[in-house]
């Protein structure tokens, strides 16, 4: 079993409506993040999170928004889903093991389409 | 100043030959320059990863050369397989924070038989 999970793999959707993403973890971490991935962009990060209780923005967190209800869990929500949101959204977790040792471990992608 | 500079944007080589994929960045206080490898419906991956105290590291088939007076790096991929066809992705920060990791734009790499 991945050891980050998201669901769900692949969603479409209509404009305005309400979505979320799930991220569950079985690492351990504390660390969690969500990243949005267009092609030509490369990857964007929306919020983090060091733990239950720190969220915080990141590059791109407009029209977002995130939960974090537990240290294994992370959701990303779109309130009301606009069509440039189309993309393919990862999360991922990292420990917290001082500096230059930091790793990102991304979980498989949920693609989003908004029609 | 925050922006990292990835090309090309895509790749094609024969087996056994070796691509190149450069990077470049602005800002002087990044210190920690990893490269992440995504191969398709799945998340990237770190691959290897640099700091700037030296000019070179070698992990297996992968290299990193990293010229901090022109602020570039780059990824060679030695007598690649077509099992290494995959986006790959550089990525600079500061100190290593994995919160402010700046990814370049991505390749795009096949590797044909």
């Amino acid at each position: 079993d991945a050891d980050v999970t998201q669901t769900p793999r692949n969603r479409i959707t209509k404009t305005g409506k309400r979505i979320m993403l799930e991220c569950s973890q079985t690492k351990g971490h504390d660390r969690m993040y969500w990243y949005r991935q267009d092609p030509g962009l490369g990857l964007r990060l929306i919020y983090y999170s060091f733990d239950v209780k720190d969220i915080n923005k990141g590059e791109i967190s407009d029209g977002y928004s995130v939960s974090r209800q537990a240290q294994a869990k992370f959701s990303l929500s779109l309130e009301s889903a606009i069509p440039n949101q189309t993309a393919l959204y990862f999360c991922a977790t990292s420990a917290d093991r001082g500096q230059y040792t930091g790793e990102l471990f991304f979980g498989e992608g949920s693609r989003l389409t908004v029609l | 100043q925050q922006q990292v500079k990835q090309s090309p944007q895509s790749l094609i080589v024969q087996k056994g030959g070796i691509p190149i994929i450069n990077c470049a960045y602005e800002n002087t206080a990044f210190d920690y320059f990893p490269w992440y490898q995504q191969f398709p419906g799945k998340g990237p991956a770190l691959l290897i990863a640099i700091r700037p105290d030296v000019s070179e590291k070698k992990e297996g088939r992968f290299t990193i050369s990293f010229n901090k007076s022109a602020k570039q790096f780059s990824l060679h991929i030695m007598d690649s397989q077509p099992g290494d066809s995959a986006t790959y992705f550089c990525a600079a920060s500061k100190g290593g924070a994995t919160n402010k990791l700046i990814f370049g734009t991505g390749t795009l790499l096949a590797v044909q038989p």
